[in-house]
């Protein structure tokens, strides 16, 4: 059984096309998350959510907007997508939506905009 | 203004030697701070997490330390084997409660060679 599961694995689409990212969790945790890990790596928090309600979203464009239709899935929509959001996407969850606990991350989602 | 710091440099060691990567952080004061392990195409794994008041912490040939003062964290991992090698993340918890959020270090390739 897969933990956290993401779909689609891989993303290829044209610049201004609309896309979505959906994500599951399995293990009854409270809290979800999404994050962008870019061409160098570095991997930053996009947004999180406890218990379908947002509790951090840093400064990303209102063009990613984040969807939670229940506390065990956590989906993103990109809209009029741009070169610069190429990069990979993971979703995670944790118990809690504090530092103390582990994160379980998703396979990832490799996003290319054309 | 906050960093947080690993070596970008890939470390390259001989299979059963002690590998020793390093954490450094400037401008935060965490109460945790987490270690997770990377493979390519997949998403990060928790390995350890260590709390300020813990100099120490040990799973079975893993081992970081939590240095509040040099404000650094080692994570050594003994006798080493190939199936080790993988990028490794520090991430350190910024606010508290609630809103408390992980940042990541950009992580370091440990290489193991038979």
């Amino acid at each position: 059984d897969t933990a956290v599961s993401q779909t689609p694995k891989y993303l290829v689409t044209q610049m201004g096309n609309d896309k979505s990212i959906k994500c599951e969790q399995n293990l009854g945790h409270d809290t979800m998350y999404w994050y962008k890990q870019d061409s160098k790596k570095f991997l930053k928090i996009m947004f999180s959510y406890n218990n379908k309600e947002l509790i951090i979203n840093e400064t990303v464009p209102n063009r990613f907007s984040p969807k939670s239709p229940d506390k065990a899935h956590l989906n993103l929509h990109i809209n009029s997508l741009e070169l610069g959001d190429s990069a990979v996407y993971f979703c995670a969850s944790s118990q809690a939506g504090q530092g103390k606990d582990e994160q379980f991350f998703g396979p990832g989602t490799r996003l290319t905009v054309l | 203004s906050q960093k947080i710091e690993q070596n970008s440099e890939a470390l390259n060691i001989q299979e059963g030697k002690t590998a020793t990567l390093t954490c450094n952080y400037t401008n935060y004061s965490p109460a945790y701070l987490q270690w997770y392990r990377q493979d390519p195409g997949r998403g990060p794994v928790f390995l350890l997490l260590i709390r300020e008041n813990e100099k120490e912490k040990r799973k079975e040939r893993l081992k970081v330390t939590f240095d509040t003062t040099l404000k650094q964290s080692l994570f050594h991992i003994t006798a080493s084997q190939p199936a080790d090698s993988a990028t490794y993340l520090c991430a350190l918890e910024e606010g508290s409660g609630n809103t408390g959020k992980l940042i990541f270090g950009q992580g370091t390739t440990l290489q193991v060679k038979p």
